[in-house]
């Protein structure tokens, strides 16, 4: 079955820490997103990329980095200059002409 | 400034009734509009969408209204159910625009309690 996985499903980081959160995707999707959720806050997009080796900030890239350097993978890195790291990560792939998938998260704690 | 506006956050309505989820949207350049559902610790399921050439579109119990003069969309649930509890996230796009348009901008959600 064609789908996003992502993992880890939970991930715990001590402070000062560079943490990689993985996404793949086997739906031949071109476009991929990553989303943050914090409570009340509802889904902000950190990064996109709309083809491989290619992508954008979104409208919370600070302390995040990402690469896009296969159709099917675009990990995202929790860097230590993220300063409220803590949130629910959401990655989602679109292809052209559709609406979002998404992945099932990762829970980010800082410890 | 939010371009997506989901007003209420939360929505508590008694199983078999009516529910009605709200939401506003200011940037005129949005035609694709979608609902999407969100448990606890999973990622949004989608649930229903429309096009700005429409102005109604339903499934099942799901039917999506959209009012483009009053930048107002609204899901109802017919008859709404206890496994309908959920958070219901409206988002919008330029679905035939590139650029800025190919993301989805999403509302902060509403969170929907069916009391059996």
């Amino acid at each position: 079955d064609g789908g996003i996985t992502q993992s880890p499903k939970y991930l715990f980081r001590k402070e000062g820490q560079n943490v990689t959160l993985s996404c793949e995707q086997n739906l031949n999707h071109d476009a991929m997103y990553w989303y943050r959720q914090d409570p009340g806050q509802g889904l902000r997009l950190i990064y996109y990329s709309q083809i491989v080796n290619d992508f954008q900030k979104g409208d919370i890239a600070e302390g995040y980095s990402v690469s896009r350097e296969k159709k099917e993978s675009f990990p995202l890195t929790v860097t230590s200059a993220q300063k409220n790291p803590t949130a629910f990560y959401l990655c989602a792939s679109r292809k052209t002409g559709e609406g979002y998938t998404f992945g099932s998260g990762t829970r980010l704690t800082v410890v | 400034d939010q371009q997506v506006k989901q007003n209420s956050p939360s929505l508590s309505v008694q199983e078999g009734r009516i529910s009605i989820l709200n939401c506003d949207y200011t940037n005129s350049m949005f035609d694709y509009f979608l609902w999407y559902k969100k448990y606890p610790a999973e990622g949004p399921t989608f649930l229903i969408s429309i096009s700005s050439i429409k102005d109604k579109n339903e499934d099942g119990r799901f039917t999506v209204f959209l009012n483009k003069s009053a930048k107002h969309l609204s899901l109802h649930i017919v008859p709404s159910q206890p496994g309908d509890s959920a958070v219901y996230f409206c988002a919008a796009s330029g679905f035939n625009s590139g650029g800025s348009n190919y993301k989805l901008t999403f509302g902060k959600g509403t969170l929907l309690t069916v009391n059996p």
